[in-house]
Order: structure tokens, then sequence, then C-alpha cells
């Protein structure tokens, strides 16, 4: 099966401009979960959806938003960029049961100037 | 809640040194737990996994225990390799309200040297 993939793999945007990801998890996987990664902070959880429903959500602002289509692919966009946004924005899925395994993709960096 | 708390490096070792990576947790219910690696310009691997109490996971010479008691989950490989210089993540998954969600330590850098 082919695993999950993130596009684009590389961004740069300048402050206040909104920029939107993209994630295609493995065929049949129907929970995808976003993770914020930063030197300084490390993993942060975003928030994850199923079914195209948003089960649970992270502590970010209401800039990051996402959602989730009928064929489990799923966006994340970020509006009114900060440089603080800078970061690999990690996307993961899983089947739908709980504490099951999530793979992840490799990343969109993302750069704000 | 929810936390791990894992060993921050840098680690540096010698090629065929004794690698031990220390994670502990805290979880309401029982966690399934995880240990993820990273490379350098790539996303998160899974390395091992277990989900309930004496499990053993194990890949690739990696092996980690699920010690509820202690609740703790340490990576151990008994020779590591150039090739395992990574970052390594401890991670822990629960039920209810916090679908969907992994906990992460905050990464454990690892440098073999030959």
């Amino acid at each position: 099966k082919a695993g999950v993939t993130q596009t684009p793999r590389y961004l740069i945007k300048t402050r206040g401009q909104q920029v939107t990801l993209s994630c295609s998890p493995i065929s049949g996987h129907r929970s995808v979960s976003w993770y914020q990664q930063t030197p300084g902070q490390g993993l942060q959880f975003l928030f994850e959806y199923f079914s195209e429903t948003q089960r649970n959500k992270g502590n970010f602002p209401g800039r990051f938003s996402g959602r989730q289509f009928s064929n489990s692919r799923s966006e994340m966009n970020v509006s009114t960029l900060e440089l603080g946004d800078s970061a690999l924005y990690l996307c993961a899925s899983s089947l739908e049961q709980t504490q099951e395994t999530q793979y992840f993709g490799p990343g969109t960096r993302l750069l704000v100037l | 809640g929810n936390s791990v708390t894992q060993m921050e490096g840098p680690v540096t070792l010698s090629e065929e040194a004794f690698l031990t990576i220390n994670c502990t947790y805290t979880a309401t219910g029982y966690p399934s737990l995880f240990w993820y690696v990273q490379y350098p310009g790539e996303g998160l691997q899974l390395l091992l996994k277990a989900t309930k109490a004496d499990d053993k996971g194990s890949n690739k010479g990696f092996e980690a225990t699920y010690r509820k008691e202690t609740t703790s989950f340490h990576l151990e490989k008994g020779s590591v390799q150039v090739s395992d210089s990574a970052v390594y993540f401890c991670a822990l998954s629960s039920r209810g309200s916090t679908l969907g969600r992994l906990y992460f330590g905050r990464g454990t850098q690892l440098t073999v040297w030959p």
C-alpha cells in the first residue's frame, strides 16, 4: 500500500497570507490527524478528523482549521500567517478503531517570512 | 491528564554500544505506547509499539517493554549502528476524549559514531 502523502513538501509564505496543506491517507484509513512540529514546542496536536467530522482539537487559535473529504483526504488551512507558524506540519492516518497506530507522512515544511 | 517524559539528548555513542532511552508516562486509563523515529528531513516512522502491560515491542533490534508498575517504556538496543542516528520519540495514545491524538515526548537526538 502507498503511504501517507502530503503536498506540497515545502512552502514559503509571507506574514498575513493564508496557506492550505493537503494530506492523502493510506488507502482504507478513515482517521486523519494533524500535528505541528517546531524546535521550541516539539510535536503538538492540531486536530483529528474521522468520516468528515472533527472529533478532537488541540489548543491552537481559530486561524488553524481543517476539513476532511468523503474519500478521507484532508486539508488544513492557516489564515493570517504569523512568523511563529513556521514549522513542519505532519499528517498521520489510522484505521477507525481507538488507540490504533498512526502512520505519518513526510510533512510539509512551511516557512513564513 | 496524559503526558510523556523522555530523556532529552543529545545522546552520543560509538558503533556497537548499548543504547537506552528512558521514557515514562502519565495516562488516564490504559494507554497504548509507541516509539517513533525521525530521520533528518523526514516524517515520523513507527519503530515499535505495545498495547498492554508487560507487552514487549521489538523491531530492527530495538526493544521496549510496557511496564505498568513503573509507568515506563524504555527503548533499548544491544548494538547501535551509524544508521541508527536519528531523533527518537516516545508517544502514547489513550481512549475517550483524547481520541485520535498521540501525546509525544520532546524527542531524543541519537548520534552514533563509527
